[in-house]
């Protein structure tokens, strides 16, 4: 069965520090994998999704996110924080169980940017 | 011009009523899921339909009931509501079908239901 791994439920940077939060995955199957962002009292929104491609992935808002198959991971990164970039972050991962795709998402990681 | 939405925005009822979120998208995607999101933001799937057809019903009480008109429009009725239903329900709509998924979802905003 898949799963997901967020490491840090809570992850505090400085404004214009690095972004970085940690996704692992297990999949039996090559996975379709996703970020996606939640702002307080909205749904989700796609940061960037890999499917196959290119294994560094570029995503809205200047994220990007690198598929690292031999450390099943897929860690979502940006150089210099906004505030703005304060808010929910899930990976979720995608294969087949039982002949239909199924998402799985990760517990999230909240994003503080401190002044 | 809101793609996937959600009414109502918040709902509050008392133990064992009966009530109904209802989610419209206009993007043509045929495919709409329900989504329960607890307490503690974590997110599990509920429901999916693909053209009106259910295609992922994942354990999930037969109080709740999904029912999709048209594969625009997918909602979710609940019976005899307890306390423990108390979550965000999201709403989202996808292109893919059931056998892939490339694209990714579309959420809508969510319902907040609470139940005293």
């Amino acid at each position: 069965a898949q799963s997901v791994t967020q490491l840090g439920s809570h992850v505090s940077v400085s404004e214009g520090a690095l972004v970085l939060l940690r996704c692992n995955y297990s999949s039996s199957v090559p996975p379709y994998l996703f970020w996606y962002v939640q702002y307080p009292n909205q749904g989700l929104q796609l940061l960037l999704k890999y499917t196959s491609a290119a294994t560094l992935v570029k995503g809205i808002n200047g994220f990007e996110a690198e598929f690292k198959k031999s450390e099943t991971s897929f860690h979502l990164t940006k150089p210099s924080a906004h505030m703005s970039d304060a808010a929910e972050y899930f990976c979720a991962v995608s294969d087949k169980a039982r002949g239909y795709q199924k998402v799985t998402f990760g517990t999230g990681t909240k994003l503080q940017v401190i002044p | 011009d809101t793609a996937v939405s959600q009414t109502p925005k918040y709902l509050v009822t008392q133990m064992g009523n009966d009530k109904s979120i209802k989610c419209e998208q206009n993007l043509g995607h045929d495919t709409m899921y329900w989504y329960k999101q607890d307490s503690k933001k974590f997110l599990k799937i509920m429901f999916s339909y693909n053209n009106k057809e259910l295609i992922i019903n994942e354990t999930v009480p037969n109080r709740f009931s999904p029912k999709s008109p048209d594969k625009a429009h997918l909602n979710l009725h609940i019976n005899s509501l307890e306390l423990g239903d108390s979550a965000v329900y999201f709403c989202a709509s996808s292109p893919d079908g059931p056998t892939t998924f490339i694209y990714g979802y579309t959420f809508g905003s969510g319902t907040r239901l609470t139940v005293v």
